[in-house]
């Protein structure tokens, strides 16, 4: 069975330090891997996707995540974080074979950055 | 460009009523879905569609039906609003799963049954 852990419920971080929001997945086949950040009252926002390729993918507002499959995971890292950054982030998960995209989330991870 | 569109943004209902969140997407996709999302739980989907015609149960399907006679529109209905319904509902669409394509998510439903 798919499955997608946030081992932390909140990550707590000043402005202009790095941030790492951590993410690790279980799939039986290879996975294809997603970021989304909801703000308060909002819907869910489409950060950055591994698919294939290179480990390292860039995605909005400065965010980058590293998928690293010997330790599946898949942590959302950002060099300097911002005040505006502060928001519900949810990793998610879905077999790259399915027949369908049924996303499997995280629990969500709440960043707070303060100034 | 609007997307996926939820109506409405906020609702009450007294339980035991029925209601039909609407949903409508504008980007040709063929997959739609709907999740719901709860504290501590992240998202949990309810039931999804791959194209007109075509619909399947996701994780928690009971209490509610949906429908999908368009590419447009995916409606969910809950049949008999019970406080357990109390709940954020997010709709989303995406193209066919290829390629890891992206789901995109609509602004919410803020639901309470009392």
């Amino acid at each position: 069975a798919q499955s997608v852990a946030q081992p932390e419920d909140q990550v707590n971080v000043a402005e202009g330090n790095p941030l790492t929001v951590k993410c690790t997945y279980s799939v039986s086949g290879n996975p294809y891997l997603f970021w989304y950040v909801q703000y308060p009252n909002r819907g869910l926002q489409f950060l950055l996707k591994y698919i294939t390729g290179d480990n390292l993918v860039k995605g909005s507002y400065g965010f980058e995540a590293e998928f690293n499959k010997s330790q599946t995971s898949f942590h959302l890292k950002k060099p300097s974080a911002l005040v505006s950054d502060s928001a519900l982030y949810f990793c998610a998960v879905r077999e790259a074979s399915g027949a369908t995209n049924k996303l499997i989330f995280g629990t969500g991870t709440l960043l707070a950055v303060q100034p | 460009n609007a997307g996926v569109t939820q109506t409405p943004k906020f609702q009450v209902l007294k339980t035991g009523q029925s209601m039909t969140l609407q949903c409508a997407q504008d980007m040709n996709h063929e997959y739609m879905s709907w999740y719901r999302q709860d504290p501590g739980m992240g998202l949990r989907l309810i039931h999804y569609s791959v194209g007109a015609g075509i619909t399947d149960q996701g994780e928690v399907p009971n209490g509610y039906n949906v429908s999908r006679s368009t590419t447009e529109d995916f409606p969910l209905r809950l049949l008999s609003a019970a406080p357990s319904q109390t709940s954020v509902y997010f709709c989303a669409s995406s193209g066919l799963p290829r390629s890891g394509n992206t789901i995109y998510f609509g602004e919410g439903s803020w639901l309470t049954v009392v």
